[in-house]
């Protein structure tokens, strides 16, 4: 199968500061790409939705100022977690798919804890 | 999308086949049935998908009832490494930009030596 590749896989951040979280395809040119968060013993809920060279569309409840997103190449998409505090940190999660194609690849995922 | 319903939690023992079970009783006609399984702390796999045949692929098969409403994964020799949390999702396949995925609460399997 594709390979969807997450960087970095874990981060630790000062409270108030800003984190970004990449998201490669390694083998195919993805069109949309999916950002999912995750807490302990909970399933995914995504976050948001990028298609490359477009504004990402947001899942109500999600603050798009905070949350950006940057789809800017078929194969990379970046989270950036701006002035992050505690309650953010969480297990972050991309997926992407190729065009026309059925199935979602997920990257394996970046645990983020902002102290 | 249509919602789906499984079991919580699931016991396997090492070595036997794991039936995990799905009820989809509202989908729709152009709906697929996915499964994908999460590993502790890592992200979803794809294991399989189907739209009415059952479907068998060298990870699972999928067996979907003929009225569609309800389907089981079948792992044919279960392994330690196979313990993890299995979501069954249906959605409308997209051809173009749409179609992402809905998680429930998956189903716990633990296989056991």
């Amino acid at each position: 199968g594709a390979v969807v590749s997450q960087h970095p896989s874990r981060v630790i951040c000062k409270s108030g500061t800003s984190v970004k979280i990449e998201c490669r395809s390694l083998d195919f040119q993805a069109t949309t790409m999916f950002w999912y968060r995750q807490f302990p013993k909970q399933s995914l809920m995504l976050m948001a939705t990028s298609n490359e060279g477009s504004k990402a569309t947001y899942e109500q409840g999600v603050e798009k100022d905070k949350f950006l997103i940057n789809h800017a190449s078929l194969t990379l998409s970046t989270l950036t977690v701006t002035s992050a505090h505690p309650e953010d940190s969480s297990f972050y999660i991309c997926s992407a798919r190729r065009h026309l194609d059925t199935e979602a690849f997920f990257g394996q995922g970046t645990r983020l804890t902002v102290v | 999308d249509a919602k789906t319903t499984q079991p919580p939690s699931m016991d396997c023992a090492e070595g036997r086949a794991a039936n995990l079970p799905c009820n989809h009783s509202t989908i729709s006609g152009n709906e697929y049935v996915y499964w994908y399984r999460q590993i502790h702390s890592q992200g979803p796999q794809y294991i399989i998908h189907g739209l009415k045949n059952n479907e068998t692929n060298e990870m699972a098969s999928l067996i979907i009832t003929e009225d569609r409403k309800s389907s089981t994964l079948i792992l044919p020799h279960a392994t330690l490494r196979d313990t993890a949390v299995y979501y069954c999702i249906v959605r409308v396949n997209y051809g173009g930009s749409q179609g992402n995925l809905i998680f429930g609460k998956g189903t716990k399997l633990s296989v056991k030596p």
